[in-house]
């Protein structure tokens, strides 16, 4: 079982870009998570995807979207980037209360 | 508005003693208390799991304790070894799945 893996795990944009992140969940979960995680933070809640809808957000403007595919797997989209962006991006799946985490795609916005 | 606190200060220990952590939290109600330990530039991976009408857990050397009155947590690694330092990050989970993280705090264990 291959966990959970993320793409690409590291980036560089430049302001104003978008940019798509991608993972694909842990063998048998259905539900895909995404979070955000600065320097020297806890990593915060972006959204939530279930059965292919968003089913929770976060406190996170209109900028970030996302999707989730048939086979479980899901996209981060994040357009019009800011240096704030900056972080590390972490998808999480689970199947109950238990999630379990990619590595992270660190995006840097210079 | 929410508010969930962990020690900012890193924790150094000598190793074979035990660490504990504090998570206290205000405003929530959550129906479970998860922790996880983060290494540098990875992805958190879960260690515990206690339900809010329990009061401890155990796993190994680590133990959790949860107190819904206190609206905090303690997180202890008994016998502590230098592969246990890390950060370890409190989350709360209300009946929806989404985790609320603290910031976390660091371990250090001294050889």
């Amino acid at each position: 079982d291959a966990g959970v893996t993320q793409s690409p795990t590291h980036l560089i944009k430049t302001r104003g870009q978008q940019v798509t992140l991608r993972c694909s969940p842990k063998s048998g979960h259905d539900t895909v998570s995404w979070y955000q995680q600065a320097l020297g933070q806890g990593p915060q809640f972006i959204f939530q995807y279930y059965e292919e809808e968003e089913r929770q957000r976060g406190n996170f403007p209109d900028r970030f979207s996302g999707h989730q595919f048939p086979n479980y797997s899901s996209e981060l989209n994040v357009n019009a980037l800011l240096l704030g962006d900056s972080a590390l991006y972490l998808c999480a799946s689970s199947f109950g209360q238990e999630a379990f985490f990619g590595q992270g795609t660190r995006l840097t916005v210079v | 508005s929410q508010k969930i606190e962990q020690n900012s200060e890193a924790l150094n220990i000598q190793e074979g003693k035990t660490a504990t952590l504090t998570c206290n939290y205000t405003n929530y109600s959550p129906a479970y208390l998860q922790w996880y330990r983060q290494d540098p530039g990875r992805g958190p991976v879960f260690l515990l799991l206690i339900r809010e009408n329990e009061k401890e857990k155990r796993k190994e050397r680590l133990k959790v304790t949860f107190d819904t009155t206190l609206k905090q947590s303690l997180f202890h690694i008994t016998a502590s070894q230098p592969a246990d330092s890390a950060t370890y990050l409190c989350a709360l989970q209300g009946g929806n799945n989404r985790l609320a993280f603290g910031k976390g705090n660091q371990v250090v264990v001294i050889p």
